[in-house]
């Protein structure tokens, strides 16, 4: 089944404490992107990655990293997380061209800092 | 920079009925997608319908239809015969044309519409 996986599916940490969210797609896309959702904003881009050691920041990339080793994977990095990166965190994978154009979302990762 | 306006926080239908959700954008391309998106309570981003801009008719998937008006800048989601399963967060989202090979391409979301079926 075509699919992007999201781990942990919640997480509750500390403030200054490093963490890491997985994401990783079986579909062989090569755009990958990680949003953040938060009540009445919709949501909003942190990073993208068009290829292979390609990635580049989007609209929110305060105090996250992100690295693309492997195709599949694109892992979300918060190295001292904050309260306000308590969010819904989605990892998104997209096929660029064809009839059937779209994203594929993860399943969402819940994250509070407390 | 684009952007996504969905102006009903909230929408209530009764089952069986019919809603429409509004959205509109804002935008200087003439090329461009045009996403719905639902969102259950699972939180699981579901696709429900695609709009490229360069068609003129619109869009349609079974019960969900787009009245896409593009000198307008609007597109709004039409779900009929609504049944309980259609209850969540509702996303319109835009993405620009990708010009280049390195290009992002980045969904604009709006805020949202909640959707309630009343039984």
């Amino acid at each position: 089944e075509a699919q992007v996986t999201q781990n942990p599916r919640y997480l509750i940490t500390v403030t200054g404490k490093k963490l890491t969210v997985t994401c990783s797609q079986n579909m062989n896309h090569e755009y990958m992107s990680w949003y953040r959702q938060d009540p009445g904003l919709g949501l909003r881009q942190i990073y993208y990655s068009m290829n292979v050691e390609v990635t580049d920041k989007g609209d929110v990339p305060e105090g996250y990293k992100v690295s693309r080793k492997e195709k599949r994977n694109f892992p979300l990095i918060l190295e001292s997380p904050s309260p306000n990166q308590t969010s819904l965190y989605f990892c998104a994978s997209s096929s660029r061209t064809g009839e059937n154009y779209g994203y594929t979302f993860g399943s969402g990762t819940r994250l509070t800092v407390v | 920079a684009q952007t996504v306006t969905q102006s009903q926080p909230e929408m209530s239908v009764q089952e069986a009925e019919t809603v429409t959700l509004s959205c509109t954008y804002d935008t200087s391309e003439s090329d461009y997608y045009l996403f719905w998106y639902k969102q259950p309570p699972s939180r699981q981003m579901i696709l429900v319908i695609r709009q490229e801009a360069y068609k003129q008719q619109n869009a349609t998937e079974n019960r969900f239809s787009v009245n896409f008006q593009k000198a307008a800048k609007s597109f709004s989601l039409k779900i009929s015969d609504s049944q309980l399963g259609d209850a969540a967060m509702y996303f319109c989202a835009y993405r620009s044309p990708v010009t280049s090979l390195f290009g992002n391409e980045k969904l604009t979301f709006g805020t949202g519409t909640r959707l309630t079926i009343i039984p």
